[in-house]
């Protein structure tokens, strides 16, 4: 069964970088579209953006501009930078894999990783 | 605001019947994209609930079902259960944001 692991620090200056990594274990990382998913305290769900392992890009274009997303096949793991970060970046941040070979439905979660960005 | 619409809550007794609705328009439900569905427990991750608008992964109680018609969605829980009480979320695709995938603003199930 395939597992999903965040990581990274959990608090963030205003106008610094967000950098997380997600360890994806049980499966390998090819062959399957690898995404981050955010949610603010209280509030609902935010596609960020998503990587195919050949390294293909989509992002929200909301976000566009501050994200990338990048994925490392040797290490079996992918990660997200998101830029230039306010308060309104705090949220917990989930990795996510498609259910099957493309990338929605989000078949499988990591537990996420609440980041505040605050000074 | 999200694009697409849900109730922010619904309530029902044990062992009754609830449905939660997702509304879209012509460029995501409309347009013919597949409709998600997840239920996120307190402090949990989401989890995959009902994918391509009708279907159940593997070890989702028949009581959860889903449905699709023109430009909404819908999800219908049956036989409530205490710990059915979450948050629920529709998710799509949306042809009008550069290929962006969309999610509903969820819906908060209370279970009396």
């Amino acid at each position: 069964q395939v597992q999903l692991q965040e990581s990274g620090p959990g608090l963030v200056k205003p106008s610094e970088t967000l950098s997380l990594t997600c360890t994806v274990s049980g499966g390998s990382i090819s062959s399957y579209y690898w995404s981050w998913i955010r949610q603010p305290p209280g509030k609902g769900l935010e596609w960020i953006g998503y990587i195919y392992y050949s390294g293909s890009t989509n992002y929200n274009p909301s976000l566009k501009s501050r994200v990338t997303i990048s994925v490392d096949t040797s290490k079996n793991q992918f990660s997200l930078k998101l830029s230039s970060v306010t308060a309104a970046d705090t949220a917990v941040y989930y990795c996510a894999r498609g259910l099957g070979v493309t990338a929605i439905p989000v078949g499988y979660w990591g537990q996420g990783t609440l980041v505040t960005v605050s000074s | 605001q999200s694009v697409l619409t849900q109730p922010p809550s619904v309530s029902g007794a044990p062992g009754q019947r609830v449905t939660i609705s997702c509304t879209g328009s012509s460029s995501n439900i409309g347009a013919g994209y597949d409709v998600h569905w997840y239920q996120q427990l307190p402090g949990t991750a989401p989890k995959l609930l009902i994918y391509g608008n009708s279907n159940r992964p593997s070890g989702v109680p028949d009581r959860f079902s889903g449905s699709k018609s023109g430009t909404s969605a819908s999800l219908a829980i049956t036989g409530l259960q205490a710990e059915d009480e979450a948050d629920y979320y529709c998710q799509s695709y949306d042809s009008s944001l550069s290929g962006n995938w969309v999610f509903g603003g969820g819906t908060k199930l209370t279970v009396l």
